[in-house]
């Protein structure tokens, strides 16, 4: 079945420095590609989407660009703040559920 | 403002007791669906409903059951038989599509003691 791994954390960097999560998939057809955030005690927000290969999705400075022929949809963000510490959660979706990677905890310290 | 919302945010129950969890959102999602989150661990699909009056298990259904007699809400309850129910369960939607994101609430801690 489709799955999602994705790079194991903790990551824990310094404010301004370069963020990558690595996160590659599985799937027999063509699927939409998510990146979650969770803080503590809250629920997954989405950050960003790409439905379709070559698509880059972005959002508050986060990129992903899908990436078919390495089936990949690594997550980047040039300068980090403290406020990004968080959860992440690679997904994918191509049918009546969505399959999880199992999240990456960012730790960024001041 | 649309959006989902899940109640109690803390629950506590003795263990052989049912408890119920509570999920409505007023997004005019067709689909909502139940996780279940672990310590360290990925999001694990409970149920889902891709329309009124209609559900399917997902992966950990065991010890579960769901109903879904209105668009607006899929309550979710945690049975006496489910082993090990202490977890954070999250309440999803989307609309009917099968690529489409899903719109998360915020959440319920249960603790089984």
């Amino acid at each position: 079945g489709d799955s999602v791994t994705q790079m194991e954390g903790p990551v824990t960097l310094s404010e301004e420095a370069f963020l990558t999560i690595n996160c590659t998939y599985t799937a027999t057809g063509y699927p939409s590609l998510f990146w979650y955030v969770q803080y503590p005690g809250e629920g997954l927000q989405l950050l960003l989407k790409a439905t379709k290969a070559d698509d880059k999705g972005s959002n508050k400075g986060f990129e992903a660009t899908y990436r078919k022929e390495t089936t990949s949809f690594h997550l980047e963000k040039g300068s980090v703040q403290v406020s990004d510490s968080a959860v992440y959660f690679c997904a994918l979706r191509d049918g009546n559920d969505m399959r999880f990677g199992a999240g990456t905890r960012l730790t960024v310290k001041p | 403002d649309g959006g989902i919302t899940q109640s109690p945010k803390y629950l506590f129950r003795k263990e052989g007791q049912n408890v119920t969890l509570s999920c409505e959102q007023n997004l005019n999602h067709d689909a909502m669906y139940w996780y279940r989150q672990d310590p360290g661990q990925g999001l694990r699909l409970i149920y889902y409903s891709q329309i009124v009056n209609d559900f399917q298990k997902g992966d950990i259904a065991e010890g579960y059951s769901v109903s879904r007699e209105k668009k607006e809400s899929f309550p979710l309850t945690v049975t006496s038989a489910q082993k090990n129910p202490t977890a954070f369960y999250l309440c999803a939607s989307s609309i009917a599509g099968l690529r489409d994101e899903q719109y998360f609430g915020p959440g319920t801690r249960l603790t089984v003691t």
